[in-house]
């Protein structure tokens, strides 16, 4: 079936770098991503979404790419520091017929991310 | 608490046996999902309540899984005749309304359930 990929299981960093973590999604139909972080013993925490009729969006210190052309998404980090590490998913929706996404999310399989001090 | 609470935080139990999983959502979010993450991987779909009844069942693998939220609150998930391949972390997220899109899922910390 379709499903969200990640290119990348691991991914280590110096602190202060940049990071950038991949998502690749197969169904085109979706409409809506998100991105979570997850810490050991805990559950998915929002970071960031974006809809597809984006392509970029910003929050604080994390930035969102999305190309629908190839299907891609990306998660950018400025300046990781190491209480970013953690497990990155994205998660996509695809809206019902009235355009409303509701909470059924279909995640990747995460990425880790080590941050080294 | 302001968040979404998950009782037991772990439960170990024999195939075979009964178990009941409880969350209590965020006060006032009327939309409550069930996810199951099993190690490694990311959470799956399980079940969605609008209010006191299941507007989406259809990630609920089969007929020993079943849930409800009698009051439109607190939900309970149950599973029967527990097998080995139900060991997993069982996330509960509530939202404040149906709509994702406007805002986000706020999880719990998970139910650990090991089936020995």
């Amino acid at each position: 079936g379709e499903s969200v990929g990640l290119h990348l299981p691991t991914l280590s960093v110096q602190e202060g770098d940049n990071s950038i973590i991949n998502c690749a999604y197969s169904n085109s139909a979706s409409d809506y991503f998100i991105w979570y972080k997850q810490e050991s013993g805990k559950g998915p925490q929002f970071i960031i979404d974006i809809r597809s009729n984006m392509d970029k969006r910003q929050g604080q210190r994390v930035t969102v790419l999305l190309n629908k052309t190839v299907k891609h998404l990306s998660l950018q980090i400025a300046a990781t520091q190491p209480g970013d590490s953690a497990v990155y998913f994205c998660a996509e929706i695809l809206s019902n017929a009235g355009g409303t996404s509701y909470g059924k999310l279909t995640f990747g399989q995460g990425t880790i991310l080590t941050v080294h001090p | 608490g302001a968040g979404v609470s998950q009782t037991p935080s772990n439960k170990v139990t024999e195939k075979g046996k009964y178990v009941e999983l409880r969350c209590d959502p965020i006060s006032g979010h009327t939309a409550l999902y069930w996810y199951r993450q099993s190690l490694g991987q990311g959470p799956e779909f399980l079940i969605y309540f609008q209010g006191t009844g299941a507007a989406d069942d259809s990630g609920l693998p089969n007929d020993r899984f079943f849930a409800v939220r009698p009051e439109g609150s607190v939900s309970t998930l149950k599973i029967q005749r527990t097998e080995r391949g139900d060991s997993a972390v069982y996330l509960c997220a509530s939202s404040l309304l149906g709509r994702v899109g406007t805002g986000e899922l706020f999880f719990g910390e998970g139910s650990r359930l090991t089936v020995l």
